[in-house]
């Protein structure tokens, strides 16, 4: 399985865009790119997912390297309830499992 | 429509005694799997059943874990003689067929489980 390698901990400004970045060097070709949150004692919330095109929805976009080696989670107006551990995950490619790292901590201030 | 329902949502347990935590999938998801999530730490992988296959069971951390999906459905994740350092939130989730890496899975909110 892919490991991913994550900041632990990032800061972002209320109203400014967050970017969070993820290596995922060792991906395979038709394994996914899958993004979570966690909010203290709730449970993961998926956020967004993709191959190799860049991808957007109402939460957040997806922008994957033409390589695929890293990307990158943007959340394009951040808002103190943004305030969560994000987790980046390849999805396994034979069994489908997720396999969650450490994580990073987002931390939006006002 | 309904999510990943999880029961009880909370739990304490003497040490030594047997538990069990249900989950409910989200209807017509043929994946299902359990993590565990201790204090303050990452989300561990426990086990993941897909249809009728054989569940993936990589993750169980001891003989005293076990589960069960019976007719495809509901999950029972059974801790036999609980110890102190079971203490934790047990999440559930499913998927539309999972061997498919491209779908997406949703979790519940979890089953608090404190041994005393």
């Amino acid at each position: 399985d892919a490991k991913t390698t994550q900041p632990t901990s990032m800061d972002c400004a209320e109203g400014r865009a967050a970017n969070l970045p993820c290596n995922h060097s060792t991906i395979s070709g038709n394994e996914y790119v899958y993004w979570y949150r966690q909010i203290h004692s709730q449970g993961p919330q998926y956020i967004i997912h993709g191959l190799k095109n860049n991808e957007t929805n109402e939460m957040a976009s997806l922008i994957i390297t033409e390589d695929r080696k890293s990307s990158t989670l943007i959340l394009p107006h951040a808002t103190l309830r943004d305030t969560a551990v994000y987790y980046c995950i390849v999805r396994a490619s034979n069994t489908g499992k997720l396999i969650f790292g450490q994580g990073t901590t987002l931390q939006v201030k006002p | 429509g309904a999510g990943v329902s999880q029961s009880p949502s909370n739990k304490v347990t003497e040490k030594g005694k047997d538990v069990e935590l249900r989950c409910d999938p989200i209807s017509g998801h043929t994946a299902l799997y359990w993590y565990r999530q201790s204090l303050g730490q990452g989300l561990e992988f426990l086990i993941y059943f897909q249809g009728n296959s054989a569940p993936d069971k990589s993750g169980l951390p001891s003989d005293r874990f076990s589960a069960e999906r019976t007719g495809g459905s509901v999950s029972t994740l059974t801790i036999q003689r609980t110890q102190q350092e079971d203490s934790a939130v047990y999440l559930c989730a499913s998927s539309p067929q999972g061997f498919h890496s491209g779908n997406t899975i949703y979790f519940g909110e979890g089953s608090w489980l404190t041994v005393v």
